[in-house]
């Protein structure tokens, strides 16, 4: 059977520190990858997908970035957080040819 | 462009009572849709999906959604709900031929209160 980890599953940094969320999904190959950022009260907000190692599309233009550096590992990064990046994030994963979409258990982050 | 819209932000119920989550979305291409679960402080989990077939989709906790294409939705029923139903609801839809875009568009969700 697929699982999906997220760490850490809460993090607390200040303003201007860099940022690093993991994300590996076990027991399938060559998955689709997303990360989405869940805002208080707010839906779901795409922020990246990657369709294989080191294909990463960005939805929105901001101060994150993310990396595929393995098949199965998804990594979305910042050089200097801001305190609008404070959220919910998911990663989630789907397999190639299947839109049904599987999420992590989320990252909970507060910059301060 | 597709796009999803759940009708209403909260909905409010007692125990025991039946409740209708709406979601009605637009698109230009035939879709898959969804309806994905989030309890408190946890990721999405999928609910139901209908893919094709029977327009009416089950899910094993009692929930049910019909597809109607005229009306372009898929609301989310349940006969009875419990306290364990309080949580977040969100409908989503892909485009059936979407190559290697497997994007989903996502309502901006329900959130269901089950009050005793």
């Amino acid at each position: 059977s697929q699982t999906i980890h997220q760490w850490p599953a809460t993090l607390v940094q200040p303003v201007g520190s860099p940022l690093s969320l993991e994300c590996t999904v076990e027991g399938t190959s060559n998955p689709n990858l997303y990360w989405y950022r869940q805002a208080a009260g707010r839906g779901l907000q795409l922020l990246f997908y990657s369709v294989g190692i080191g294909q990463i599309s960005s939805e929105v233009p901001q101060n994150l970035s993310a990396s595929r550096p393995q098949d199965r590992q998804f990594i979305l990064s910042s050089k200097k957080l801001l305190l609008s990046d404070s959220g919910f994030y998911l990663c989630a994963w789907s397999r190639l040819d299947h839109n049904e979409q599987f999420f992590g258990p989320g990252t909970r982050l507060t910059v301060l | 462009a597709q796009s999803v819209t759940q009708l209403d932000s909260q909905v409010p119920v007692f125990e025991e009572a039946p409740v209708e989550l709406r979601c009605n979305y637009s698109s230009s291409v035939s879709v898959y849709l969804f309806w994905y679960v989030q309890y408190p402080n946890q990721g999405l989990q999928l609910l139901l999906k209908y893919l094709s077939g029977s327009t009416l989709v089950e899910s094993i906790n009692g929930f049910e959604a019909e597809f109607n294409k005229s009306q372009t939705s898929f609301h989310l029923r349940k006969p009875s709900v419990h306290i364990s139903d309080t949580a977040e609801y969100f409908c989503a839809v892909s485009s059936i031929n979407a190559g290697n875009n497997r994007k989903l568009i996502w309502g901006l969700g329900t959130s269901l209160a089950v009050n005793p």
